[in-house]
């Protein structure tokens, strides 16, 4: 089964309002996890790294403020898109690397969300 | 810094064909190399990998070949399926970066019945 947990699958919002997507390590814990943002048909470009318990390290062009990650668990990291614009809508991917019961060098991808701003 | 280049899709293939799909890397020091697939609508599903140099990665009839001398990582299946038809990314890993990938463009592949 899956070892990391993206929620929700899909969202549909309305531009100008913010949105939360859920990053979960389901059996291990994630000291580091990592937001990448994919447009239809391209690659995934890597956001942000988010640390456990400190500020997440953000790509260079990402904006900071628009794109909130909070790493306040070792199983939990969020994305808020806040103030979200139709030019948001994405394909958003977490992904985790382990610790504990899980080897340190193996990296483990979320299922993906869709958010779609009209 | 550190990219990987991957052959353009879309390739299309017919079944029981031989497939390759090129990858190649720029990278300071010793990366891991990864193959990811992704179904349409689906997240992204590890493929194989391999961590050093003159190592093979396989799984599911693929297979990679970590070529240092060439900084390349190609893709190879001896026989494609339908089912196969997926868009392939290449993918770089620095682990002293934590877990951090660069992926390539993606290549899209479609097997015909």
């Amino acid at each position: 089964g899956a070892v990391v947990s993206q929620h929700p699958s899909r969202v549909i919002c309305k531009s100008g309002t913010s949105v939360k997507i859920e990053c979960r390590s389901l059996d291990f814990q994630a000291t580091t996890m990592f937001w990448y943002r994919q447009f239809p048909k391209q690659s995934l470009m890597l956001m942000a790294t988010s640390n456990e318990g400190s500020k997440a390290t953000y790509e260079q062009g990402v904006e900071k403020d628009k794109f909130l990650i909070n790493h306040a668990s070792l199983t939990l990291s969020t994305l808020t898109v806040t103030s979200a614009h139709p030019e948001d809508s994405s394909f958003y991917i977490c992904s985790a690397s382990g610790t504990g019961n899980r080897p340190g060098n193996t990296i483990y991808f979320g299922e993906g969300s869709w958010l779609t701003v009209v | 810094g550190d990219s990987v280049t991957q052959m353009e899709g879309p390739v299309t293939l017919s079944e029981e064909a031989f497939l390759t799909i090129n990858c190649t890397y720029t990278a300071t020091g010793y990366p891991s190399l990864f193959w990811y697939v992704q179904y349409p609508g689906e997240g992204l599903q590890l493929l194989l990998k391999a961590t050093k140099a003159d190592d093979k990665g396989s799984n599911k009839g693929f297979e990679a070949t970590y070529r240092k001398e060439t900084t390349s990582f190609h893709l190879e299946k001896g026989s494609v399926q339908v089912s196969d038809s997926a868009v392939y990314f290449c993918a770089l890993g620095a682990y002293n970066q934590g877990g951090k990938l660069i992926f390539g463009q993606g290549t899209e592949l479609s097997v015909k019945p």
